[in-house]
């Protein structure tokens, strides 16, 4: 496809329970980012790859979230023990570099009850 | 207090009016710039951005940046009902690396 694709577009999960949620970026772009949105407020940043490697987490809010890039392609952002307040969209960018254009998925939404 | 300050709205206009959109920032490290446009479930969208101070112009929108004041604004001309949707300002100190965003404004054009 030509855009940032994510899926699943929505998830409801248990609290407690393991997520994983999928970002296939533009082909060819280097750098890809996570970002969490909750209602009514802006996108925040949660990590930054560039390649293979994550060049800033310092979004990540806690242990608990964890995202990998293995091939330099799709991204898992993965959550262990989900809860109530995890409840939020996330986004996926990716861009050619960092500092070029970025271009965001449609998003998935998580709802943790 | 939050990095960047943005008025959620909504802000209501007619069609054809000229809209005003700003946003407030305190970290002095940002230098560049962002628009984005955000329709309801969708991911969000980039109008325009800008490097540094100045204006810059696409259209029927217009970008300026005043770091001096730390507050940059969205002008958008003959507003269109296709234009109701969230306006997002966010900002950086290096590119599109790790971007602050604001709230958000609801914008609603009627017809």
């Amino acid at each position: 496809g030509a855009g940032v694709s994510q899926t699943p577009s929505n998830k409801v999960t248990e609290k407690g329970k393991y997520v994983e949620l999928r970002c296939d970026p533009i082909s060819g772009h280097t750098a890809l980012y996570w970002y969490r949105q909750s209602l009514g407020q802006g996108p925040e940043f949660l990590i930054y790859f560039q390649g293979t490697g994550a060049a800033d987490d310092s979004g990540l809010p806690n242990d608990r979230f964890f995202a990998v890039r293995p091939e330099g392609s799709v991204s898992t952002l993965k959550i262990q023990r989900t809860e109530r307040g995890d409840s939020a969209v996330y986004l996926c960018a990716s861009s050619a570099d960092r500092v070029t254009e970025a271009f965001f998925g449609q998003g998935t939404r998580l709802t943790v009850v | 207090q939050k990095e960047v300050e943005q008025d959620p709205g909504p802000l209501s206009v007619p069609e054809g009016a000229i809209v005003s959109l700003n946003c407030t920032y305190s970290n002095s490290a940002f230098q560049y710039f962002m628009w984005y446009r955000q329709y309801s479930r969708k991911g969000p969208e980039l109008l325009m951005y800008t490097y540094s101070s100045g204006n810059k112009e696409d259209g029927r929108f217009t970008a300026q940046v005043d770091k001096s004041s730390k507050y940059i604004s969205l002008f958008i001309r003959d507003s269109q009902p296709s234009d109701s949707a969230t306006y997002l300002c966010a900002m950086s100190g290096t590119g599109f690396q790790k971007l602050v965003f604001g709230t958000g404004t609801r914008l609603l054009v009627s017809p």
